[in-house]
């Protein structure tokens, strides 16, 4: 069975100081690995696809990162306009997600 | 841009009612989905479709079904809520070249149910 696990659940950050969130899977065929932004009150907006080991893309303060076992959502200096849930998703057949539990973000200024 | 509706933002409703949820996106996406979100669950798939009249169960679909006559349009039913079906329920959309992954979700529909 597929298995999504995220960390922390919660982050608390003061605006300007860069952290990592992590997203660990575990899966039998890696198509995909997404993650997703959610503000409370809305659905889930895409940022990231990442495909094989050692990829990574870049998007303003994020960067995600992407090994064989996890993948690391990196924020470097955030704003508070970053607090969000950071969502994580593996794609593996048939078109499904397997989503994670989410890091709820808090930035404060 | 991408987008995708849903008819209801809140919703309550009574234990064995028939409740219908309205998903529809304009942007000729064959792949629909229906998740639920619960805290300290995360999303959980109750159903897709990747075509008209076609569907598929997810991870939950029980006391869950579907329609999707229309592209553009998925319908969610619950045949006889339950309290348990209290929940927020998303509609995604996703071209079915981009496979599952690059999902466009509604904002959302909140369920209760009494």
């Amino acid at each position: 069975e597929d298995q999504v696990t995220q960390s922390p659940e919660a982050l608390r950050l003061q605006e300007g100081e860069s952290s990592s969130l992590n997203c660990s899977y575990t899966v039998s065929g890696l198509r995909g690995l997404f993650w997703y932004r959610q503000d409370p009150g809305k659905g889930p907006e895409f940022l990231f696809t990442l495909y094989s080991a050692g990829e990574e893309k870049e998007k303003e303060r994020l960067k995600a990162t992407l090994t064989k076992k996890e993948s690391f959502l990196h924020i470097t200096a955030p704003k508070p306009e970053d607090s969000a849930t950071y969502l994580c998703a593996v794609e593996t057949s048939g078109s499904r997600l397997t989503f994670g539990e989410g890091t709820q973000l808090t930035v404060n200024p | 841009d991408v987008k995708v509706t849903q008819s209801s933002r809140y919703l309550v409703k009574r234990t064995g009612e028939k409740v219908f949820l309205e998903c529809v996106q304009d942007m000729d996406h064959e792949n629909m989905f229906w998740y639920r979100q619960d805290p300290g669950l995360g999303l959980r798939l109750i159903y897709f479709s990747y075509d008209v009249k076609m569907k598929e169960k997810g991870d939950i679909p029980e006391g869950y079904s579907v329609s999707r006559e229309k592209k553009e349009r998925f319908s969610l039913i619950l045949e006889s809520a339950s309290t348990n079906q209290t929940s927020m329920y998303l509609c995604a959309s996703s071209l079915r070249s981009s496979g599952g992954g690059w999902q466009f979700f509604g904002p959302g529909t909140r369920l209760t149910v009494l």
